[in-house]
């Protein structure tokens, strides 16, 4: 199975900085991998797939890159509404499909 | 519009069973394949099952392989998820997934399954 971590676990900025999330595979997953956002009470979104191309109605500020074992998602200018969990997926490796543990984004 | 819609969560005790139906709409429900992906409250995603858009092949995760049973049935669009020996760390949301390449792309709002005695 492949493990895949996120850090930081929570990550305190202000609307309008740069949001930095890690994404780290347990091997190499090639750019098998997705970002999904979940805000409070909702399900999640997919974000980002094939560690870089934006799902349909993604604003251009969610930007993702890497390969192999080391990725991250960007949000180059936060908005309120970005303030939220994030999670990686990896699908390079099935059954199972893994998810990293979050990353919360708090004002 | 997609819309997936669970149904049949509620409270069960530790070693009965329940049912998870979800109810697609908005695309060519048999050229996908679907997921259950769970969420403990207060916690992360765990992918649980998942199935090819012929029933051909299945998936499930460690924690539940034995004791649960993803299906479908093509011509009523719908997903269903038989959970058996149900024990009280299968308590979370449930959420019916589209696929979209082993990637999630549309997510129901979620079934809670409780299990305690």
């Amino acid at each position: 199975e492949i493990v895949l971590t996120q850090s930081p676990a929570t990550l305190s900025l202000s609307p309008g900085e740069r949001a930095t999330l890690s994404c780290r595979a347990s091997q190499s997953v090639r750019s098998s991998l997705a970002w999904y956002q979940q805000k409070p009470g909702q399900a999640p979104r997919l974000l980002i797939f094939d560690a870089s191309n934006r799902a349909p109605g993604i604003p251009a500020r969610f930007s993702g890159s890497g390969s192999g074992t080391d990725f991250t998602l960007t949000i180059s200018s936060l908005e309120p509404e970005d303030f939220a969990v994030y999670y990686c997926q990896q699908r390079s490796d099935w059954p199972p499909l893994t998810f990293g543990g979050g990353t919360k984004v708090e004002i | 519009e997609v819309q997936l819609v669970e149904s049949g969560g509620g409270l069960v005790q530790p070693g009965r069973s329940l049912r998870l139906s979800c109810a697609a709409s908005g695309f060519t429900f048999e050229d996908y394949g679907m997921h259950w992906v769970r969420q403990a409250p207060g916690k992360g995603l765990e992918w649980v099952s998942g199935i090819f858009w012929n029933s051909g092949t299945m998936g499930y995760a460690d924690s539940v392989k034995g004791r649960f049973t993803i299906s479908r049935d093509n011509a009523k669009k719908s997903l269903y998820l038989q959970m058996n020996s149900l024990r009280t760390e299968d308590t979370a949301f449930y959420y019916c997934v589209k696929d979209k390449g082993y990637y999630f792309d549309y997510w129901g709002q979620g079934a809670l399954v409780t299990v305690s005695s």
